[in-house]
């Protein structure tokens, strides 16, 4: 069974840091993209990154919402994703979910999601 | 940035309606498009890539068509576990965007 296990999510101050972890297990981490994807509350859903695999250096993409303010990572030894965030603002508010994008054909796929951890900025 | 107009924001419906949501690309996306659902307090569920291979799992009253920049997710045969929001999601091109969301209300 897949499962994706968010933590770190908690109340931190505008421009605090904060980094949340992704523990991962049932299927091989090591061959899915990565990305981590948030939800305002009540609001809609927002891409905020991806992270390829070592075949693809992993390499990195992201919104230009959060470019140079956020750090997604993984240790494929540890079955773990990681996102850094860096000089967070109130609009950062939200539920941020792990998930893994396998190759689905010739694309990898957004697919399982974790439970969420929330994330508030505030002062 | 590619963005998705998705409609309506509201939907009201019955047990046993066919409903229909649709998914409007600012630029083509050559059918790179999933749906999602998702119930309160939960995260996404999977229901739709390509903009219609139904996923492993997925009932088939749900099933989804369009090409270009105009998509639909249909919904036969409501039931009362359908009653949710249902996103789009374009994996065409970087940055990643979703629609707006539906909410399938009774």
């Amino acid at each position: 069974e897949v499962q994706l296990v968010e933590s770190g999510g908690s109340l931190v101050q505008p421009g605090g840091s904060l980094r949340l972890s992704c523990a991962v297990s049932g299927f091989t981490f090591s061959d899915h993209f990565m990305d981590w994807v948030r939800q305002a509350p009540g609001k809609g859903l927002e891409w905020v990154g991806r992270i390829r695999i070592k075949r693809n250096k992993y390499s990195t993409e992201y919104p230009a919402s959060v470019k140079g303010r956020f750090t997604i990572s993984r240790d494929d030894s540890k079955d773990s994703l990681y996102l850094q965030m860096n000089n967070l603002k109130i609009e950062d508010t939200a539920v941020y979910y792990c998930v893994s994008s396998p190759l689905t054909g010739s694309h990898y796929l957004i697919r399982h999601w974790g439970q969420g951890t929330l994330v508030t900025v505030s002062s | 940035d590619i963005q998705m107009t998705q409609s309506p924001s509201t939907l009201s419906a019955s047990v046993g309606d066919r409903v229909t949501i649709t998914c409007r690309a600012s630029q083509t996306i050559t059918n790179m498009l999933s749906w999602f659902q998702q119930k309160p307090g939960k995260a996404p569920n999977l229901l739709i890539y390509a903009a219609s291979t139904l996923e492993s799992g997925v009932p088939s009253r749900f099933s989804g068509s369009g090409s270009g920049t105009e998509y639909t997710l249909t919904i036969n045969d409501l039931q009362p576990d359908d009653f949710a929001t249902y996103f789009c999601q374009q994996y065409n091109n970087y940055p990643l965007t979703f629609g707006g969301g539906t909410k399938v209300e009774i």
